[in-house]
């Protein structure tokens, strides 16, 4: 089975610094995918970036970049240039496929990110 | 372009009693998963229906059951509450059962007393 372990509970950084929220994960696969959503208090899941295990470069969406460390295990997310509005749960989660063709999000227990102004 | 909607937003539930929470799909997604997210934990896959059928199922006792129709909208039934189900249920719809983005719902609050 696949785990995802993100080790911060809480983060608390300043306005305007980068962020660097940590994920690794356990998988047998040769074939997988990395996810990070934003949980804000409204409760939705937004998603953030995606990479894939065999994508030779790290993945970036504006602000926020993964840094892919395949023989670690590793996925953070990189936030630059945090914001107020960055303040929320993120989540890294892991594709995991079944042979009947469907696949789920397996999720870590989340890292709660404060900005502070 | 619509985005995943759920419906009820709150649910206030008693013990014992049986509760069906509504999902309707991203514009354009045919497939539905369901998730469960307790207080402070991480979304735990509850099952996925594509082609109006159950795809996969997670660790879930069979008090949780699932529908979907064939406009792609789907609904959670869970049967026979208690306390331990009241959590954020969360709808993610995707294009086809392997579909690499996963749109998130806002969720429904259930909560049992």
């Amino acid at each position: 089975a696949q785990k995802i372990t993100q080790t911060q509970p809480g983060m608390f950084v300043q306005e305007k610094e980068a962020v660097t929220l940590d994920c690794t994960y356990d998988t047998s696969d040769q074939s997988y995918g990395l996810f990070w959503y934003k949980q804000p208090s409204s409760g939705e899941m937004i998603f953030l970036i995606y990479q894939g295990s065999y994508d030779e470069q790290n993945a970036t969406e504006g602000r926020y970049s993964l840094n892919f460390q395949k023989a670690r295990k590793s996925a953070n997310l990189v936030i630059s240039a945090s914001q107020l509005g960055d303040s929320a749960m993120y989540f890294c989660a892991m594709r995991e496929r079944s042979s009947q063709g469907a696949q789920k999000l397996v999720f870590g227990q989340g890292t709660r990110l404060t900005i502070n102004p | 372009d619509a985005g995943v909607t759920q419906s009820p937003t709150h649910l206030i539930k008693t013990r014992g009693q049986q509760v069906t929470l509504r999902c309707s799909p991203k514009s354009g997604h045919d497939t539905v998963s369901w998730y469960q997210q307790a207080l402070g934990q991480g979304p735990q896959f509850i099952f996925q229906y594509y082609e109006e059928e159950e795809r996969q199922r997670g660790n879930f006792p069979d008090r949780f059951s699932g529908h979907q129709f064939p406009n792609y909208s789907s609904e959670l039934n869970v049967n026979a509450l208690l306390l331990g189900d009241s959590a954020l249920y969360l709808c993610a719809s995707s294009l086809g059962p392997r579909g690499n983005e996963q749109y998130f719902g806002p969720g429904t609050r259930l909560t049992v007393t």
